[in-house]
């Protein structure tokens, strides 16, 4: 079964920095990769998925990602954050042959003036 | 428009009591899924319907049940067997159990008193 690590379970940043947001997962066999953002007592929505072909995935709200097969890492960017970015993040893997999606714990964005 | 609904989205609960939470989706999504969110953990899949009249257990399974006899709801009974049902639940669809992005509901927070 796979697993996935966020590296990090709380990141402040200042207005308008760039902010990286990092995940990792081990499987065997090939993945589907997933961010999702979640603001406070709301679902999650997708930023952004990789499913093939083009290592670097451009999402919505400017946020970036790009798989790195050999790191089996997915790590999230974005080049100058605002204040409305201010939410926990998931990542997310599914096997390409299962249904089931596993997350990882979640990365709380604190974007400060 | 279309969407998942979930109601309500605050619950408070009595123990030894069960609960129903909705779930609705106007999408003509053909799976539907049903997740726990605690702090810290991520998400964990509690069941899943990939058609009607049809759902199998995910991870945690235990002390809840779920019916699916129409294709557009999929409700989630927290049963009193559950131990610690206090949480946020989130449910969630895609066009087929194969396909590759779901989507989430706003989620319904339960607090057992």
């Amino acid at each position: 079964a796979q697993s996935v690590t966020q590296l990090d379970s709380q990141v402040p940043v200042f207005e308008e920095a760039p902010v990286e947001l990092r995940c990792n997962y081990s499987s065997s066999v090939s993945v589907y990769l997933f961010w999702y953002v979640q603001y406070p007592n709301q679902g999650l929505q997708l930023l952004l998925k990789y499913l093939s072909g083009s290592t670097l995935v451009k999402g919505i709200n400017g946020f970036e990602a790009e798989f790195n097969k050999s790191q089996t890492s997915f790590h999230l960017r974005k080049p100058s954050v605002h204040i409305s970015d201010t939410a926990e993040y998931f990542c997310a893997v599914r096997l390409r042959n299962d249904y089931k999606l596993s997350f990882g714990a979640g990365t709380t964005v604190t974007v400060r003036a | 428009d279309g969407g998942i609904t979930q109601s309500p989205k605050y619950l408070f609960r009595k123990e030894g009591q069960n609960v129903t939470l909705s779930c609705e989706q106007n999408l003509n999504h053909d799976a539907m899924y049903w997740y726990r969110q605690d702090p810290g953990q991520g998400l964990r899949l509690i069941y899943y319907s990939q058609i009607v009249n049809d759902f199998q257990k995910g991870d945690i399974a235990e002390g809840y049940s779920v019916s699916r006899e129409k294709k557009e709801s999929f409700p989630l009974t927290v049963t009193s067997a559950q131990k610690n049902p206090t949480a946020f639940y989130l449910c969630a669809s895609s066009i087929s159990e194969s396909t590759d992005t779901q989507y989430f509901g706003p989620g319904t927070r339960l607090t057992v008193l």
